[in-house]
């Protein structure tokens, strides 16, 4: 089936200790994004790829990267977590220019605590 | 004003009862509207989508869109257990972003 994949699910890292998530897709989708989810809140925009194209969000902090080396992998690195960036990582992707609705598929997402 | 708004809730309801969700949001021009379930811990799913006003079914979900009035909202039908989760609706804006807008979820729990 095509699907939206996250690793880890679960990361637990150290204060300071720099951190990569990972996202992969086999719907061949050329929009990726990254979202930051805290309890109750809605899903937060951190930034996408439009095919290669990287857009950030104005309010991303700098210590928040990503990188897309192909199509189907997408990375978010956090080079110095903070004790305030514990929270899950949702990554999504969507078809843009072909379809109407552009709806967003969404990872199972990756929960990091932050020690 | 928020530019998608929800209740955030929790909105009980008894099993086998209708569970009614409901969005308002801010652009006039908004073009697509979706509703993501939300299970504790979980990553939100898609469940519907609809973008012409009046009402979209599917199996004990209904869709119900009203543009002039700028609400969307959601109706389960015969409530399970099972439905209980966060909805999350999200809108798209005019203007060409691909991009949707999500408010902060309604809870809902049904009880049996």
């Amino acid at each position: 089936d095509a699907m939206v994949i996250q690793n880890p699910r679960y990361q637990v890292t150290q204060f300071g200790k720099p951190v990569t998530l990972s996202c992969s897709q086999t719907l061949n989708h050329n929009v990726m994004y990254w979202y930051q989810q805290k309890s109750s809140q809605a899903p937060k925009l951190l930034f996408h790829y439009y095919d290669k194209d990287f857009n950030n969000e104005a309010d991303t902090p700098d210590n928040f990267q990503s990188r897309r080396p192909n199509t189907s992998f997408c990375f978010l690195d956090i080079r110095s977590p903070g004790l305030g960036d514990a929270a899950m990582y949702l990554c999504a992707t969507s078809r843009v220019g072909q379809q109407r609705y552009n709806e967003q598929f969404f990872g199972p997402g990756t929960r990091l605590t932050v020690l | 004003q928020k530019e998608v708004e929800q209740n955030s809730g929790p909105l009980s309801v008894p099993e086998g009862a209708i569970a009614s969700l409901n969005c308002t949001y801010s652009d006039r021009g908004s073009q697509s509207f979706f509703w993501y379930r939300q299970y504790s811990g979980k990553s939100p799913e898609l469940i519907m989508f609809i973008y012409s006003n009046g009402d979209k079914e599917d199996g004990r979900f209904t869709a119900q869109l009203n543009k002039a009035s700028q609400y969307v909202s959601l109706l389960i039908r015969d409530s399970q257990p099972s439905d209980s989760a966060t909805y999350l609706c999200a809108v798209r804006k005019s203007g060409g972003s691909y991009i949707p807008t999500f408010g902060r979820g309604t809870s809902l729990i049904v009880h049996p």
